[in-house]
């Protein structure tokens, strides 16, 4: 079945750093969503992607879809006490998505 | 706005007893439902989901199981829980990215 895998598991910055997530799936996806869960909450809706070759950004969030649709990458610019939290892509089709394996985000002061 | 009730937020039940998880929405109808589950520290793993009324597909073939009585209610249950049951378990509905419910902590003893 379809994976979709998120690189790397975890990582540790100073805040004021910029944090990169990768994400890659074993197929062509028809559109890529972000989602952040903050610790002992819920995932919480960021953005979806659907063209390929597709970049969006939100404040200091930037979004990319690459050109095949089959990765993605969610950058963060100058991190904040507040980015802290797991990091999920997710893709597939409008029934179902496949999350993938997510990114542990700390951030310290 | 669409909202999702889960109740209860956390939840510690023995090993051979019985569940049921309730999940209803708010704001939406004919949603499609979502059941995750979330280990510790993992990723989101899809149990569940429904299309409409009695409409169930199963993604993993275990000890649970769901129903959908009416086109708001999404219920998950089990009739003899495991240690392996423990998890946080989220409901969803898909609407433009997924909305999650704030979800139940299971710990099964």
């Amino acid at each position: 079945g379809q994976q979709v895998m998120q690189i790397p598991q975890y990582q540790h910055v100073q805040e004021g750093e910029d944090f990169t997530t990768y994400c890659n799936s074993s197929t062509t996806l028809s559109n890529i969503q972000w989602y952040k869960q903050r610790p002992g909450g819920h995932p919480v809706f960021l953005i979806q992607l659907v063209k390929s070759g597709e970049v969006k950004k939100q404040k200091r969030l930037t979004f990319q879809f690459g050109e095949a649709k089959k990765n993605s990458s969610l950058h963060i610019t100058a991190t904040q006490t507040t980015d802290v939290g797991t990091y999920f892509c997710a893709g597939g089709g409008f029934q179902k998505l496949v999350f993938g394996t997510g990114t542990r985000l700390l951030v310290s002061p | 706005s669409q909202t999702i009730h889960q109740w209860p937020a956390t939840l510690v039940q023995p090993v051979g007893s019985p569940l049921s998880l309730e999940c209803t929405v708010e704001g939406t109808s004919n949603p499609n439902l979502y059941w995750y589950r979330q280990a510790a520290g993992r990723g989101l793993q899809l149990l569940f989901y429904s299309i409409g009324i009695g409409q169930i597909s199963s993604e993993v073939p275990q000890n649970l199981s769901a129903s959908r009585p009416q086109d708001r209610q999404f219920i998950l249950s089990s009739k003899k829980l495991l240690l392996s049951d423990s998890g946080f378990y989220l409901c969803a509905l898909n609407n433009y990215g997924y909305t999650f419910g704030s979800g139940t902590r299971l710990t099964v003893v």
